[in-house]
């Protein structure tokens, strides 16, 4: 079956500590992006990437990083100069880089602070 | 800036009765307009989008939406809830306009379902 995975379903975090988010496709989109949710609030855009080896920043990146090595792959790693990590991160991809693409979401994995 | 307001925070409507979320945006140009359902724990889904034409949309689930220019509105629609239509669902607005290409969520209404 085609779609979105992202692991795992929650992540905890210690203060200080880098922690990396998993997202794959198998749908050969060339488009995925980042989004955080918290409660109450809709998404915000955190990083996109409309093809491999390239990356834009969105609303909210700052204390994020990204990397687009393979199609199918597009990491978040939430740094430690991320001061209010607790979240909801969902992971969509588009066929193309453009928003009027349908988006496709994983089922989002949520981080804890300890 | 373009902005997206959904006024009702939680909505509670009987399982057959009809529905109408509602949302309002704020942009200059013709806007392109989506809604998003999203299950508990769970990502979105696109029920549908507006970019041009008939301002009566059809998407899936039985949901429709209606562009009124007049009001900036596209509020979403269906004629008889299910207890599974509950949800958390979020109108956004995309501005197209240069490389700088955004999509603003709103802050999503829940749907609760009472049997």
């Amino acid at each position: 079956d085609g779609g979105i995975t992202q692991s795992p379903k929650y992540l905890f975090r210690k203060e200080g500590q880098n922690v990396t988010l998993s997202c794959e496709q198998n749908l050969n989109h060339d488009a995925m992006y980042w989004y955080r949710q918290d409660p109450g609030q809709g998404l915000r855009l955190i990083y996109y990437s409309q093809i491999v080896n390239d990356f834009q920043k969105g609303d909210i990146a700052e204390g994020y990083s990204v990397s687009r090595e393979k199609k199918e792959s597009f990491p978040l790693t939430v740094t430690s100069a991320q001061k209010n990590p607790t979240a909801f991160y969902l992971c969509a991809s588009s066929i193309a880089g453009d928003l009027r693409e349908t988006q496709y979401f994983g089922p989002g994995t949520r981080l804890l602070v300890l | 800036a373009q902005s997206v307001t959904q006024p009702d925070i939680h909505i509670t409507v009987s399982e057959g009765a009809s529905l109408e979320l509602r949302c309002n945006y704020s942009y200059g140009a013709t806007p392109y307009l989506f809604w998003y359902v999203q299950s508990p724990g769970q990502g979105l889904q696109l029920l549908l989008k507006y970019f041009s034409g008939d301002t009566l949309v059809q998407g899936i689930k039985g949901f429709e939406a209606e562009f009124k220019r007049s009001q900036s509105s596209f509020n979403l629609r269906k004629p008889s809830v299910h207890w599974s239509d509950a949800a958390e669902y979020f109108c956004a607005v995309g501005e197209f306009m240069n490389r700088d290409d955004k999509i603003i969520f709103g802050k999503g209404t829940r749907l609760h379902i009472l049997p």
